[in-house]
């Protein structure tokens, strides 16, 4: 089956700990995203990356980093520099055929944050 | 900001009536989409409507884009308790295609 595979469903940080949340997709597409959604809001943009070895920060950059190495994978790393990382992570990813520009985004099942 | 601004921010209704959400946006764009959340899952997409589109079906989903208000209307037809979830819609920029940013959305409620 093609899909968008976020792991772990849940993962708990202790404070002043880096942490790495995995997005995988077999859907052969170029543009990946991630975002944080706080409880009862919107989704943020945290960065984006359009190809391998390319990304870009999104608005909520700072206390993240992030990783294209390979199409399928698009790792996003929690820092000790994010103070307030609680919050529930969205990765996505969408074709980039032609232009890109009218193709959907397909997204996984997200990771919830706890830092204890 | 490219993103959409959804209103009303909540929406409560009875089964069998209709449910219309709202989205407003600042700039050019190639097509907008509309997404729903079920709570604590991932997006998925439910519809598409390009710049030089005016309306659009998908089942009981009827979507309206009017670019010289630089508005779109989701509207939910019939609705059912399984309808209750989140709403977002996510205006596609001209020029910046892989750029996806979406608003706060609009939690629709649907009482059996």
């Amino acid at each position: 089956d093609g899909g968008i595979t976020q792991s772990p469903k849940y993962l708990f940080r202790k404070e002043g700990q880096n942490v790495t949340l995995s997005c995988e997709q077999n859907l052969n597409h170029d543009a990946m995203y991630w975002y944080r959604q706080d409880p009862g809001q919107g989704l943020r943009l945290i960065y984006y990356s359009q190809i391998v070895n390319d990304f870009q920060k999104g608005d909520i950059a700072e206390g993240y980093s992030v990783s294209r190495e390979k199409k399928e994978s698009f790792p996003l790393t929690v820092t000790s520099a994010q103070k307030n990382p609680t919050a529930f992570y969205l990765c996505a990813s969408k074709s980039s055929l032609g232009t890109g520009a009218n193709t959907e985004a397909f997204f996984g099942q997200g990771t919830r944050l706890t830092v204890v | 900001s490219q993103q959409g601004e959804e209103d009303p921010q909540a929406l409560s209704i009875q089964e069998g009536e209709n449910a219309t959400m709202n989205c407003s946006y600042k700039t050019s764009i190639n097509n907008l989409q509309w997404y729903r959340q079920n709570s604590g899952r991932g997006l998925v997409h439910l519809i598409l409507i390009r710049s030089n589109e005016r309306e659009k079906h998908s089942g009981r989903l009827r979507v309206t884009l009017d670019t010289s208000k630089k508005s779109s209307s989701l509207l939910i037809t019939a609705s059912r308790a399984a309808d209750t979830a989140s709403y977002f819609c996510a205006p596609n920029l001209s020029g910046g295609y892989n750029k996806l940013i979406f608003g706060a959305g609009t939690r629709l409620a649907v009482h059996p």
